[in-house]
């Protein structure tokens, strides 16, 4: 059971927008910034989104963050094939004094 | 350009010792923190710890506590993470990671290529 949840799997038409949920709690995301990956598949997990919303350099502005409280959203617009992927968030939790992890989300584009 | 590459992937049995290593490139190693990730065969992404190879100031997961070592030689700019004793369940693919500078602490820039450790009598 991860500390910050994330829905198993979303799936959505190309061309079309999807939302990623993480929900956590005050000791994480409610005190930190929040971070997502991206995993291709049979590849290492790359940055997407940082400090809640902002992009790194080289990351498609299809991508987009949001916080709100105790939960975050990741967003992708314009969906593409090549976006297949598993999406993590990620934040500092304060009381267990470390990074955690949301489970994943399998996003599959119909 | 910033490159982490991580030694071979590595065959062992339970109770054999391993030391994995990571190789940093392309930056002032000594100037930003190293940590490790652990995903499990289908599994997601599990914060093991972490090590400022500047003073070797290393933190670690209450998870991996104990379990694991993690050190850094500034020298040669290699961080490693090794086992005094695998176990099975220690089969995994492991990643450095190179953290973002600033107050974001879950925020990693580059990952090596990942290093496949499986641990099978």
């Amino acid at each position: 059971q991860s500390v910050l949840t994330q829905p198993p799997s979303v799936s959505e038409a190309p061309r079309q927008r999807v939302t990623i949920s993480c929900s956590g709690s005050s000791s994480n995301i409610g005190n930190n910034a929040v971070d997502w990956y991206q995993q291709l598949p049979g590849k290492a997990p790359k940055l997407l989104i940082y400090y809640d919303d902002l992009l790194p350099s080289g990351v498609s502005d299809r991508f987009s963050g949001s916080k709100s409280g105790t939960s975050a959203s990741l967003a992708i617009s314009g969906l593409q094939s090549e976006d297949e992927a598993d999406y993590y968030c990620a934040a500092w939790d304060d009381r267990l004094n470390g990074v955690v992890f949301g489970g994943g989300t399998k996003l599959t584009v119909l | 350009e910033v490159q982490l590459v991580q030694s071979g992937a590595e065959v062992k049995k339970p109770g054999e010792s391993l030391k994995i290593s990571c190789k940093g490139s392309g930056y002032s190693f000594t100037s930003y923190w190293i940590g490790w990730v652990r995903q499990m065969p289908g599994k997601g992404l599990e914060w093991m710890g972490i090590i400022y190879p500047g003073d070797s100031d290393t933190r670690y997961s209450p998870s991996f506590q104990g379990q694991v070592t993690i050190s850094a030689d500034k020298s040669i700019s290699t961080a490693y993470l090794q086992w005094s004793s695998l176990k099975a369940s220690d089969t995994a693919m492991y990643y450095c990671v190179r953290r973002l500078d600033g107050y974001d602490y879950s925020a990693f820039d580059y990952w090596g290529q990942g290093t496949l450790v499986t641990v099978s009598s």
